[in-house]
């Protein structure tokens, strides 16, 4: 079965500073990947996604994301954080046999230092 | 933009009385709604996908009867937690598909999500 990791469930960077969320997949076959944005009390918005096209994937608001088959990973970065960044973002996987689904990972709440 | 909205954004209720949680594409047809919940500081746990017309398709562990999904129209799907209690308290967020998007990529919209506490 599908799934997702997303290792470190808080991440603290300084203004300016460059982000890195970091998720690892688990599938037999490539997956259809993605990373949503959640602000406090509000409903997920779509950054980015991956579906087997170019294996870097550039999204709203500065971020990419990069699908490393041989890795088996799917990380979020943005060059310079802004303190609008602050919020939670969760890597998803829609398993290619199950169209329908979409499996989320734990999420990662990124804070952002002045 | 695909729009979905949730209604109401925040309920309480007394234990033992049910809540429906309205979730409607505003500007899109859609064929399949999905609803999720979500613990404190947790991911989203998917519990059913409905499709218009038809019966929800609940996942392992939820009990149906206790959240009733019924999506009457290509664009509104209601949840109906009945007998509510304390531990039904969550946020819970759907989501919908479009009609007509073909092929094993899909793309869902969600809605801003519904805080309910069951006092």
């Amino acid at each position: 079965a599908q799934s997702v990791t997303q290792l470190g469930s808080h991440v603290s960077v300084s203004e300016g500073a460059l982000v890195l969320l970091r998720c690892n997949y688990s599938s037999s076959v490539p997956p259809y990947l993605f990373w949503y944005v959640q602000y406090p009390n509000q409903g997920l918005q779509l950054l980015l996604k991956y579906t087997s096209a170019a294996t870097l994937v550039k999204g709203i608001n500065g971020f990419e994301a990069e699908f490393k088959k041989s890795e088996t990973s799917f990380h979020l970065t943005k060059p310079s954080a802004h303190m609008s960044d602050a919020a939670e973002y969760f890597c998803a996987v829609s398993p290619y046999s199950s169209a329908s689904k979409i499996i989320f990972g734990s999420g990662t709440r990124l804070s952002i230092r002045p | 933009g695909a729009v979905v909205s949730q209604h109401p954004s925040r309920v309480i209720c007394k234990s033992g009385t049910s809540v429906k949680i309205e979730c409607r594409s505003l500007d899109f047809q859609a064929t399949t709604m999905f609803w999720y919940r979500q613990f404190p500081k947790k991911s989203l746990m998917l519990m059913a996908t409905s499709n218009e017309g038809s019966k929800a398709t609940y996942e392992q562990g939820v009990e149906k009867d206790k959240f009733l999904i019924n999506h009457a129209s290509l664009t509104l799907s209601t949840l109906t937690v009945t007998s509510a209690h304390p531990e039904d308290s969550s946020f819970y967020i759907c989501s919908a598909r479009p009609k007509g998007l073909a092929g094993p990529y899909n793309e869902q919209f969600f809605g801003p999500g519904t805080r309910l506490t069951v006092l």
